[in-house]
């Protein structure tokens, strides 16, 4: 079964600090590569996505790093802050093969303490 | 511009009744895909619809879940003579074409199975 594995299973940042949540893939095939942010009680919420022509995508404090030859990417979250704290998963998927299925990792709990 | 809705939010079955999930996409988008949840897990894509066809099921149980996407109407994920088992999160997520690996979720719904 294709796998997406996350890392760490939880984290605890201080306000201010880097925020670093990991992920590895299996599937040279995928091709797009979103970061959700779920809080409590909601839906998963698109954060931003990568794909493997660039190493690394920036939308405010979040930055996504992508290693294609070590099959593994990452979410760092700049300056991070108290509203941060929420679940984070990473995902994947192959686009134009007709499914389109994301493949999620088990998520990453993030708590930013004051 | 209304985000994807679902209904209800929240559904209490005893064993062996009928659930019926609700999903309706965002406007202008013709792509459906159902994932569950379990507690503490990530999500796992369960089927991929446009209107009037299902595109992958790969991901459904074989026996009691069904889904559909008439052509009127919002997307239905039915699960027939409920066990504990089934006691999940149901996220409906949409997608607009042609951008189809970009999707965006509704809030759930959270299913208890007595």
């Amino acid at each position: 079964q294709q796998q997406v594995k996350q890392s760490p299973q939880s984290l605890i940042v201080q306000k201010g600090g880097i925020s670093i949540i990991n992920c590895a893939y299996e599937n040279t095939a995928f091709d797009y590569f979103p970061w959700y942010q779920q809080f409590p009680g909601k839906g998963p919420a698109l954060l931003i996505a990568i794909r493997p022509d660039v190493s690394e995508k920036k939308e405010g404090r979040f930055t996504i790093s992508f290693n294609k030859s070590a099959k593994q990417f990452s979410l760092h979250i700049m300056d991070s802050q108290p509203g941060d704290s929420a679940t984070y998963f990473c995902a994947a998927t192959v686009s134009g093969a007709g499914s389109y299925q994301l493949t999620f990792g088990k998520g990453t709990k993030l708590s930013v303490i004051p | 511009n209304a985000g994807v809705m679902q209904n209800p939010r929240h559904l209490v079955r005893r064993r062996g009744q009928e659930a019926r999930l609700r999903c309706s996409p965002m406007k202008g988008h013709s792509h459906v895909y159902w994932y569950r949840q379990l507690p503490e897990e990530g999500l796992k894509f369960m089927v991929y619809l446009q209107k009037e066809n299902i595109i992958d099921e790969s991901g459904m149980p074989k026996e009691r879940f069904s889904a559909e996407f008439p052509k009127e109407g919002p997307s239905i994920l039915r699960i027939q003579q409920v066990v504990r088992g089934d006691s999940a999160a149901y996220f409906c997520a949409s997608s607009p074409p042609p951008v189809r690996e970009t999707q965006y979720f509704g809030p759930g719904t959270r299913l208890l199975v007595l």
